[in-house]
This record gives structure tokens, C-alpha cells and sequence, in this order.
């Protein structure tokens, strides 16, 4: 079965950096997209960042465009989030989501890994 | 952006009775492929997004047939037909038709 397990959420300093993994298991990870979703604490789904399954196309949100990097390796069946410069605002729970062409979106998703962006 | 919305927001119903959940988006899901790529998610308590429903219609692996999609367009509906205690939590309904994919608010659902 899919098993999508993230780590390296923690607590971070504003302006610092932070990197996202997510070790994907049960699947052909080489074969599928796949994204970042966020959710602030109490709040809603917030969509991060979409990458190809050979890694040659990715798309972000506005709001963490040109601050946050989606990467994969698929030899180590493994996606990123490289995220820089974070803010207050960008303090929530990262889950990454195996993507389908069936589905169009994201269909598995894992645990999630919180990230707080605190002084 | 597309935008989507959901009504009710809140929704406590009694258990076995049915419930229903509209979504509306700000434009056309219409796909160029033809496709209408909106799907619907339950949240319970504590734990990650689960895909309930892909397309309009169609339920993911495992989903119960009390779970059902319907509608075109820019207007759906998630419908359950008797109500379950498991079934309490956060629905949210999603566009996967043009980046970024966007989510509605959340329809939290409740027993009463």
C-alpha cells in the first residue's frame, strides 16, 4: 500500500531555512507527481507545489514562489520541500500527496510534518 | 485564481439521516481534455486529508458507497446517505483543473 512518511518540520527562526522530506513506499515513485499541501493551524488546505514525476516540471503557489524549491530524487524515492526566507505566515502542517493522472490531483497523502516560524 | 466555496459551513446532522454539501467555482472545471477535475476530501479529527472523490463522481479505493458526487460546470454536490459516527469531520472540496489547484473553505460535519 502507499506509505508517504514527511519529516524535518521543526521550529525555525523568521528569515531561516528549512528542508522538507517525504520517503515514498508502495508505489513506483519514479511514475507520479507529486505535491506539498499546507494547513495553518485551525485553518484550511492550502496548495504549495506540484513537481513531474521525472522532476522537469514544477509549479508553485504565488505565495511561496520564488522562496520555496520542490525537488525529487528518485533513486532514493524521496521529495523535498527546500523552503527559504520563511515567515510567521508560512507556520503549518506540510503533507505531501501522491499525485494521479486518473484523479487529476493529489489522491494518497501522508501524516504531515508541522513547521512553526517563531522568534 | 479559481475561486471555490462551499455552503453550508457547518453542518450537524443526526446519524443515520442523510447530509449534503454544495461547492461552487468561480469558473468553469471543464478541463481542455474534457475532464472535470474536482474532487472532494474528508478531514476527521487529528488525522491528514483523505480523497473521497475524484471527478465529480467517481470514489477513490476504499471509499464507502454511502459517499456520492454529483454535479457539472461550476455547481457539485457531496452527498452521504445515512450518516455514520466516522463519518464527523472537515470536507473540502478541491479543483485540480487549472494550477494552482485551489480548495474550498471546509464544511465541518457534526453529529447532533
Amino acid at each position: 500500500q502507499v506509505q508517504l512518511v514527511e519529516s524535518g518540520g521543526g521550529v525555525v527562526q523568521p528569515g531561516r531555512s528549512l528542508r522538507l522530506s517525504c520517503a515514498a513506499s508502495g508505489f513506483t515513485f519514479s511514475s507520479y507527481g507529486m505535491h506539498w499541501v499546507r494547513q495553518a493551524p485551525g485553518k484550511g488546505l492550502e496548495w504549495v507545489a506540484v513537481i513531474s514525476y521525472d522532476g522537469s516540471n514544477k509549479y508553485y503557489a504565488d505565495s511561496v514562489k520564488g522562496r520555496f524549491t520542490i525537488s525529487r530524487d528518485n533513486s532514493k524515492n524521496t521529495l523535498y520541500l527546500q523552503m527559504n526566507s520563511l515567515r510567521a505566515e508560512d507556520t503549518a502542517v506540510y503533507y505531501c500527496a501522491k499525485g494521479s493522472l486518473g484523479t487529476g490531483g493529489p489522491g494518497e497523502w501522508g501524516q504531515g510534518t508541522l513547521v512553526t516560524v517563531s522568534s | 485564481d479559481i475561486v471555490m466555496t462551499q455552503t453550508p459551513l457547518s453542518s450537524p446532522v443526526t446519524l443515520g439521516q442523510p447530509a449534503s454539501i454544495s461547492c461552487r467555482s468561480s469558473q468553469s472545471l471543464v478541463h481542455s481534455d474534457g475532464n472535470t477535475y474536482l474532487s472532494w476530501l474528508q478531514q476527521r479529527p487529528g488525522q491528514p486529508p483523505r480523497l473521497l472523490i475524484y471527478k465529480i463522481s467517481n470514489r477513490f479505493s476504499g471509499v464507502p458507497d454511502r459517499f456520492s458526487g454529483s454535479g457539472a460546470g461550476t455547481d457539485f454536490t457531496l452527498k452521504i446517505s445515512r450518516v455514520e459516527a466516522e463519518d464527523v469531520g472537515v470536507y473540502y472540496c478541491m479543483q485540480a483543473t487549472q494550477l494552482p489547484f485551489t480548495f474550498g473553505p471546509g464544511t465541518k460535519v457534526d453529529i447532533k
